[in-house]
């Protein structure tokens, strides 16, 4: 069974801090995808990587696909309070009929 | 564009009863996925159609049922319901060109089973 594990599960900083969340697994994605989902709404992409050693940016946000694919780390520099919310990383694999496996998430609150 | 949208946004049935969600795709996207999402699970998948066929299946009972219609439109069903099936049930449709692994969300349909 393909499991996709993050960390941490929950998160509480100040704004300005800067923090690092991670998604790990034992098995090869083709892609990796990273999603914000806020209360009572539904996940909103953020990125996919899909090239082991792949680095994204997207303003404050620092996304790393690990060089054999099976993880990656989203970093957040200078948190805002507008970041807050349940992040979610979900991986595919091609010969698993494009099903995408997801993880638990990870709960950031940014606290002015 | 319009974004996938989801009715009813709120719903609370009670214990044996059954339920019909509505779901509708980004206009052009032809694969809709459904999932639960409960604070103790995370997302969990149910199940996936594209082009009015079940594509993907997730490990839920058969209460738990859905179809796509041909202008990609899907429903899921879910019967005899029980208090667990409490939960914000998500769809999501995909984009058929590109990295067609990214998904795009509605809001939810947050369901109270009393």
């Amino acid at each position: 069974t393909q499991l996709l594990e993050q960390s941490p599960q929950f998160l509480s900083i100040q704004e300005g801090e800067n923090l690092t969340v991670y998604c790990n697994s034992s098995s090869v994605f083709s892609s990796l995808q990273w999603y914000r989902q806020e209360p009572g709404e539904g996940p909103v992409l953020l990125v996919t990587v899909v090239t082991g050693g792949e680095v994204k940016k997207l303003k404050r946000l620092t996304f790393q696909f690990g060089d054999a694919r099976k993880d990656s780390s989203l970093h957040i520099t200078a948190a805002q309070p507008g970041d807050t919310g349940l992040y979610l990383c979900a991986g595919a694999n091609a010969g698993n009929n494009r099903k995408l496996i997801w993880g638990l998430g990870t709960s950031l609150a940014v606290n002015p | 564009k319009a974004g996938v949208t989801q009715t009813p946004r709120y719903l609370i049935k009670t214990r044996g009863q059954q339920v019909t969600l509505s779901c509708s795709p980004i206009s052009g996207h032809r694969s809709v996925s459904w999932y639960q999402q409960t604070p103790g699970q995370g997302l969990q998948f149910l199940f996936e159609y594209f082009s009015e066929t079940q594509r993907n299946k997730g490990n839920f009972p058969g209460r738990f049922s859905g179809r796509q219609f041909s202008n990609s439109r899907s429903e899921m069903n879910v019967s005899t319901l029980e208090l667990g099936d409490s939960a914000l049930y998500l769809c999501a449709s995909r984009s058929p060109q590109g990295v067609s692994d990214e998904q795009y969300f509605g809001p939810g349909t947050r369901l109270t089973v009393t």
